[in-house]
């Protein structure tokens, strides 16, 4: 079984509807990121999480709402879609071991708002 | 501030050819550097990494070297294959920062 988990893996929506993406690990992580990839723009960070009771912006929040469940659970929510939100979206989990906290990635959400 | 610089792909090549994607990046302090790789309809995976100058980081006939004089993390390998082709993207994390900054990507393409 995959370690990091995404739901729905594609999803068309339309404009002004209110939408959540899940994500789930069982790596025993206690940090959980959620990015967004665009064509030629990469990966870019929306929010980040280092436990429960931690939730930080990342550089494109705005439009963006979390929720860190559990430990093993972060959702992702658009209240209002808008169709320049239409990408690519990653769960991502980090250990806490210095020096290189790698990231694993979840296999993505394709989310197309019309 | 922290930014990666990656060269525009696609890059195409024939199997057994010599693969360079070139990498830079701007920051303060001394940041680790990654190469992740990214397959077709799927997640990112870590390919390496080097978490200090003149460290060489190394996976599945994959190199890259740290140089902090130049500022640059280059990704190599001496013969591609076919099962190469993905999205490559070159990051960093900073000192004291557990957030990655990731390049744009280089799509690599290889013909049998």
């Amino acid at each position: 079984d995959a370690d990091v988990t995404q739901t729905p893996r594609n999803r068309i929506t339309k404009t002004g509807k209110r939408i959540m993406l899940e994500c789930s690990q069982t790596k025993g992580h206690d940090r959980m990121y959620w990015y967004r990839q665009d064509p030629g723009l990469g990966l870019r960070l929306i929010y980040y999480s280092f436990d429960v009771k931690d939730i930080n912006k990342g550089e494109i929040s705005d439009g963006y709402s979390v929720s860190r469940q559990a430990q093993a659970k972060f959702s992702l929510s658009l209240e209002s879609a808008i169709p320049n939100q239409t990408a690519l979206y990653f769960c991502a989990t980090s250990e806490n071991a210095a020096p290189s906290y790698e990231q694993y990635f979840g296999p993505g959400t394709r989310l197309t708002v019309t | 501030g922290n930014s990666v610089t990656q060269m525009e792909g696609p890059v195409t090549l024939s199997e057994e050819a010599f693969l360079t994607i070139n990498c830079t990046y701007t920051a303060t302090g001394y940041p680790s550097l990654f190469w992740y790789v990214q397959y077709p309809g799927e997640g990112l995976q870590l390919l390496l990494k080097a978490t200090k100058a003149d460290d060489k980081g190394s996976n599945k006939g994959f190199e890259a070297t740290y140089r902090k004089e130049t500022t640059s993390f280059h990704l190599e390998k001496g013969s591609v294959q076919v099962s190469d082709s993905a999205v490559y993207f070159c990051a960093l994390r900073n000192t004291g920062f557990q957030k990655l900054v990731f390049g744009t990507g280089t799509r690599l393409l290889v013909s049998p």
